[in-house]
């Protein structure tokens, strides 16, 4: 199956600052990713999608100044998470699929943790 | 809206005691259903993806069965490494985006 890397793994960083998890897929070009948050036990819950040079499309309730998300290229999308609060730690996972292909492929995740 | 039940949340079996997860679904068109496994701390790895009812795909000890209102795993004679959260979710014709149920958490004891 197709590989997709999520950086960093993990991050800690302090209430009000600000930080980016990147999304690259690897062995393929990923013409629409998605951004996906997950809270202890739950399941995954979309936060936006996105296709190549275009702006994301956010789900209802996710604040899109907050949550910046840019797909600059068909290998790499970023999430950046401004001025982060103790609400926002959870897990952040991305998924990448290829042209008119079903399947969405999901990175490893990344942990925030806002201190 | 896209629904998706999973059940049971969570579920303990013995080493070759064989068992099925449910998922059962509501969408306004369906474009396929997906199986993933997700492992703590990992993200989802997937297993299978049914387009049609009637239609079954098998992955070693895995099965997957779709109906036109749910979609069944079953796992014959598991093994502990198979101990995992087994998520359905199904994708509408309309859009691309997966809606995700809340996941079996399974447990193999040896």
């Amino acid at each position: 199956g197709a590989v997709v890397s999520q950086h960093p793994s993990w991050v800690i960083c302090k209430s009000g600052t600000s930080v980016k998890i990147e999304c690259r897929s690897l062995d393929f070009q990923a013409t629409t990713m998605f951004w996906y948050r997950q809270f202890p036990k739950q399941s995954l819950m979309l936060m936006a999608t996105s296709n190549e040079g275009s702006k994301a499309t956010y789900e209802q309730g996710v604040e899109k100044d907050k949550f910046l998300i840019n797909h600059a290229s068909l290998t790499l999308s970023t999430l950046t998470v401004t001025s982060a609060h103790p609400e926002d730690s959870s897990f952040y996972i991305c998924s990448g699929t290829s042209g008119d292909e079903y399947e969405q492929y999901f990175g490893p995740g990344t942990r925030l943790t806002v201190t | 809206e896209d629904q998706v039940t999973q059940s049971p949340e969570a579920l303990r079996l013995q080493e070759g005691e064989s068992s099925s997860l449910n998922c059962s679904y509501t969408v306004s068109g369906l474009r396929g259903l997906f199986w993933y496994r997700q492992d703590p701390g990992k993200g989802p790895e997937f297993l299978f993806t049914l387009y049609s009812a009637g239609e079954e795909k098998e992955k070693e000890r895995l099965k997957a069965t779709l109906t036109k209102k749910e979609s069944f795993l079953h796992i014959t004679a598991p093994k502990p490494e198979d101990s995992a959260t087994y998520l359905c979710a199904v994708q509408d014709t309309g859009r691309r985006a997966l809606t995700f149920g809340s996941g079996t958490r399974l447990q193999v004891q040896p």
